[in-house]
């Protein structure tokens, strides 16, 4: 059972806005910095976001995160089929006294 | 062109070690600027995060593994391995080199991945 929650599955349509929430607690999220990663189907994770809310070079703007708090979201505008894949959120966990992912989230393109 | 590549066998008997290799080409695992890391996938599963080497030397590794992880770096051949000892069922995984670049989450490139089963 991951410390940082994500929800297990969201979808969406072409076009459409989701976002993905990670829920965490002070000794992660509120702390210090989460990323993103995305992973494709069969393939290795990939950085989508760092340091809460900076895209490395060749990420979409499409791609956007936040974080208030103990929670942590990313936010996928204008969705693509493309889009399809699974969802990880990062952070270092002061209580673990190392790095912890959520749970992954599986975002379906209707 | 940054490349890291993953190898070692991909069924290891229970209780038995696990050895894997990272070969890194486009990169010095001795530079300070970066640190190489293991995560592992579970079936099916999340990410969990493994360890780090720095600078061909340092090591970090995550506290629940940390009685069974070693992780070495080669730099004459430039490359970084991975020893767990002691492995179940439960360690099988999908085993993954990474570059981290800043943050020691920050994950610019990973190896395609590596199948092991833990299976008598």
């Amino acid at each position: 059972q991951s410390v940082m929650t994500q929800p297990p599955s969201t979808s969406g349509t072409p076009g459409q806005r989701v976002t993905i929430s990670c829920s965490g607690s002070r000794s992660n999220i509120e702390r210090n910095t989460v990323n993103w990663y995305q992973q494709l189907p069969g393939t290795a994770p990939k950085l989508l976001i760092h340091n809460n809310d900076q895209r490395p070079s060749g990420v979409p703007d499409r791609f956007s995160a936040s974080k208030s708090d103990t929670s942590a979201s990313l936010a996928i505008s204008e969705l693509q089929s493309e889009d399809e894949a699974d969802y990880y959120c990062a952070a270092w966990d002061d209580s673990v006294k190392g790095p912890v992912f959520g749970g992954g989230t599986k975002l379906t393109v209707l | 062109q940054l490349q890291l590549r993953e190898s070692g066998p991909g069924l290891v008997k229970p209780s038995q070690t696990l050895s894997l290799t990272c070969a890194v080409s486009g990169a010095s695992i001795s530079s300070g600027d970066f640190s190489w890391s293991w995560i592992r996938q579970p079936p099916g599963k999340g990410l969990e995060y493994i360890g780090y080497i720095y600078q061909a030397g340092s090591t970090y590794y995550n506290p629940s593994l940390k009685s069974r992880v070693t992780i070495s770096g080669d730099t004459s051949k430039n490359q970084f391995s991975l020893d767990l000892t002691s492995v179940t069922a439960a360690d099988t995984a999908v085993y993954y080199c990474a570059r981290a670049q800043g943050g020691i989450l920050d994950f610019d490139s990973w190896g395609q991945g590596i199948l092991v089963t833990v299976s008598s």
